[in-house]
């Protein structure tokens, strides 16, 4: 079966540290991942994809996700973590046979502290 | 702001009673999804419609229906409401219907539904 696990249900990072929010999945065909931020009381936002290429995404608000196939991984990072980046933060992956759906992983929160 | 709107942004209503939720996407989008976002069960989708058809469906239930207009604006409506109703419901939308696997969803502010 497809899925993708977050397997931290909330991080904690000081301001201006490096961030990382882990994503694993498992696919039958290639592994399409995405990353969406949302902020309390917000929809999701898009941050960024990994569709083919170069294994270093880099997305929006200076977020990048690194892929990694041995590992099947797609942890999404940044390099100084600000107090806004605070949020929940939702890794999907490609449902290849499920009518090409997105299978969500739970959410991360993440808590930048000052 | 992603371009997709969403009304109402709340909607208080009673068990039993029946409410519909609209969604107007991306201008281009030929495709609208909606999903169910609780405290105990994370996203959940719902269904997907492509240019007025019905593309895909996930975990909607029977008390729930939706439906893409002419103009691609949709509607998701429920019906018999129950307490576990009580969610946000996101509308998303993206350029094609998907097949491609490399479409990006952008998600609507939402609606959030209080069953009382």
């Amino acid at each position: 079966a497809q899925s993708v696990a977050q397997p931290e249900d909330q991080v904690n990072v000081a301001e201006g540290n490096p961030l990382t929010v882990k994503c694993t999945y498992s696919v039958s065909g290639n592994p399409y991942l995405f990353w969406y931020v949302q902020y309390p009381n917000r929809g999701l936002q898009f941050l960024l994809k990994y569709i083919t290429g170069d294994n270093l995404v880099k997305g929006s608000y200076g977020f990048e996700a690194e892929f990694n196939k041995s590992q099947t991984s797609f942890h999404l990072k940044k390099p100084s973590a600000l107090v806004s980046d605070s949020a929940l933060y939702f890794c999907a992956v490609r449902d290849w046979d499920s009518n090409y759906q997105l299978i969500w992983g739970a959410g991360t929160k993440l808590i930048i502290k000052p | 702001d992603s371009g997709v709107t969403q009304t109402p942004k709340h909607l208080i209503t009673a068990t039993g009673q029946r409410v519909t939720l609209r969604c107007s996407p991306r201008s281009g989008d030929l495709s609208v999804y909606w999903y169910q976002q609780s405290l105990d069960q994370g996203l959940q989708f719902l269904i997907q419609y492509y240019n007025g058809e019905e593309r895909a469906k996930g975990n909607i239930l029977e008390r729930f229906s939706a439906q893409q207009f002419p103009d691609l604006h949709s509607e998701l409506n429920l019906s018999s409401l129950e307490l576990g109703d009580s969610a946000l419901y996101f509308c998303a939308s993206s350029t094609t219907s998907g097949t491609g696997g490399t479409d990006t969803q952008y998600f609507g502010p939402g609606t959030r539904l209080t069953v009382l």
